[in-house]
């Protein structure tokens, strides 16, 4: 069984960048979220996407940051203009999404984004 | 608003105690609640949930859970701790909502 899958693992830009990361969810999902996760916090909602679907994004999704999933499978998420407060660990996570109360989230191993 | 507390950023137990992990909630209604574990450069794992029905939730590596409303707490056990069990984890509630909210944490080492 293949789990969440993101690349890439490590990405280090500087200030000023567009840096896209990518998602693959696990196959048959209909959910997939992103969080991001900054040193000593636990992750924050940024958005989540039913199929192709973007349903809802959080305060924190600023109009640098864009999500897609076109096709209901992969997800990318792009930075334009990157800020030194953009570094984190960005997290995907994917669901079955069909039953609220018995829906789990599977997390990727993140994609841990330096801005110098 | 609905808002997690972890009390204790960083806790050491020696191998074989009590491992006791605190979270506590703050929702006008019951959340869904959740621990997640992290290990180093990873993603998170579930290790268990709570939605409805009996308060006292087991989940993997023997962890378990138990909910109290009258408390808002949904703290995290396990009776005797192994040297795998150093991660950081993670309490999350959501409230009828695909959205998660995560408390800040709790590192937890494990002394040989």
């Amino acid at each position: 069984d293949t789990g969440v899958s993101q690349d890439p693992r490590h990405k280090i830009t500087k200030r000023g960048q567009n840096v896209t990361f990518r998602c693959d969810p696990i196959s048959e999902h209909n959910r997939l979220y992103w969080y991001r996760q900054t040193l000593g916090q636990g992750p924050e909602f940024l958005t989540y996407f039913q199929n192709e679907a973007q349903l809802e994004k959080s305060r924190l999704l600023s109009d640098r940051f864009s999500a897609e999933r076109p096709k209901g499978s992969f997800s990318t998420l792009e930075i334009q203009r990157t800020e030194q407060g953009d570094s984190a660990m960005y997290l995907c996570a994917s669901s079955v999404g069909l039953d609220l109360s018995t829906d789990t989230q599977y997390f990727g191993p993140g994609t841990r984004l330096t801005v110098l | 608003a609905q808002s997690v507390t972890q009390l204790g950023s960083h806790v050491s137990v020696s191998e074989g105690a009590l491992v006791l992990l605190r979270c506590n909630y703050s929702s006008s209604v019951p959340p869904y609640l959740f621990w997640y574990v992290q290990y180093p450069n990873q993603g998170l794992q579930l290790l268990l949930k709570y939605t409805t029905g009996a308060t006292l939730v087991k989940g993997i590596n023997g962890f378990e859970a138990e909910f109290k409303k009258s408390e808002t707490s949904f703290h995290l056990t396990k009776p005797s701790a192994h040297m795998s069990d150093a991660a950081e984890y993670f309490c999350a509630v959501n409230l009828r909502s695909y959205q998660l909210t995560f408390g800040k944490g709790t590192k937890l080492s494990v002394i040989p």
